[in-house]
């Protein structure tokens, strides 16, 4: 089955720093890239995803790249701002198992004002 | 989008109890999905809740112990039986919603004492 890695587990960056978060995927086959962020006792909330037909995708201050020669896939936050905190995850989704999402381990992200 | 309504939002439990964890979703849809997430861990999935047949569980997951029914296209449960305090946990629910990823539920945050 699909393996995701994610690193690193914690990322502590000030604020208008940028965060760069990454994961790595072990089946070929998976084509589809969520992140997920979850603030403090709350429920994940998709933030920005990405399919395997393209290389980078953009939205306002975040954006996620992909190389799947390499497979690698990874979140880009640019001119972070406290309320960035949060648990990020990364999953991973191949429709061989019904498109059921492969998460990786999560980063902390803390944005110091 | 799907909205799903899920409850009970937490419980305390004495340990050898179970509790069933409702979902409720907006609309119809073929498959739903319930992930345990452990303090500061990532989300595991537990099983796959299809209409009309068994659940299909993960690895280490077993139905004795996480029993789920899925009635109909909009509603699942999830029965955590004879509960231990290692199955303290926030439990969700989750469907996927085609191009836009998964959405979840709000959590089940499970004390066994």
């Amino acid at each position: 089955g699909e393996n995701v890695e994610q690193h690193p587990s914690t990322l502590s960056v000030q604020e208008g720093d940028s965060a760069v978060i990454k994961c790595t995927y072990s089946d070929s086959a998976s084509n589809y890239f969520p992140w997920y962020k979850q603030e403090l006792g709350k429920r994940p909330q998709l933030i920005i995803d990405i399919r395997s037909n393209v290389g980078e995708k953009k939205d306002q201050r975040i954006a996620v790249t992909l190389n799947k020669t390499a497979k690698h896939f990874s979140l880009h936050i640019t001119e972070t701002q406290p309320e960035d905190s949060a648990v990020y995850f990364c999953a991973a989704s191949e429709p061989n198992t019904g498109n059921q999402f492969y998460f990786g381990t999560g980063t902390s992200l803390t944005v110091i004002p | 989008s799907a909205v799903i309504s899920q409850k009970p939002s937490r419980d305390i439990c004495q340990r050898g109890t179970s509790l069933t964890i409702q979902c409720q979703v907006d609309s119809q849809v073929t498959m739903m999905f319930w992930y345990r997430q452990q303090p500061g861990q990532s989300l595991t999935l537990i099983a796959t809740a299809n209409q009309g047949s068994e659940a299909t569980y993960e690895s280490g997951f077993v139905i004795d112990k996480f029993p789920i029914s899925r009635p109909n296209l909009t509603f699942s449960t999830l029965t955590v039986s004879n509960m231990s305090p290692e199955d303290s946990s926030i439990y969700l629910c989750s469907v996927n919603r085609g191009l836009g990823g998964y959405t979840f539920g709000s959590g089940t945050r499970l004390t066994v004492v």
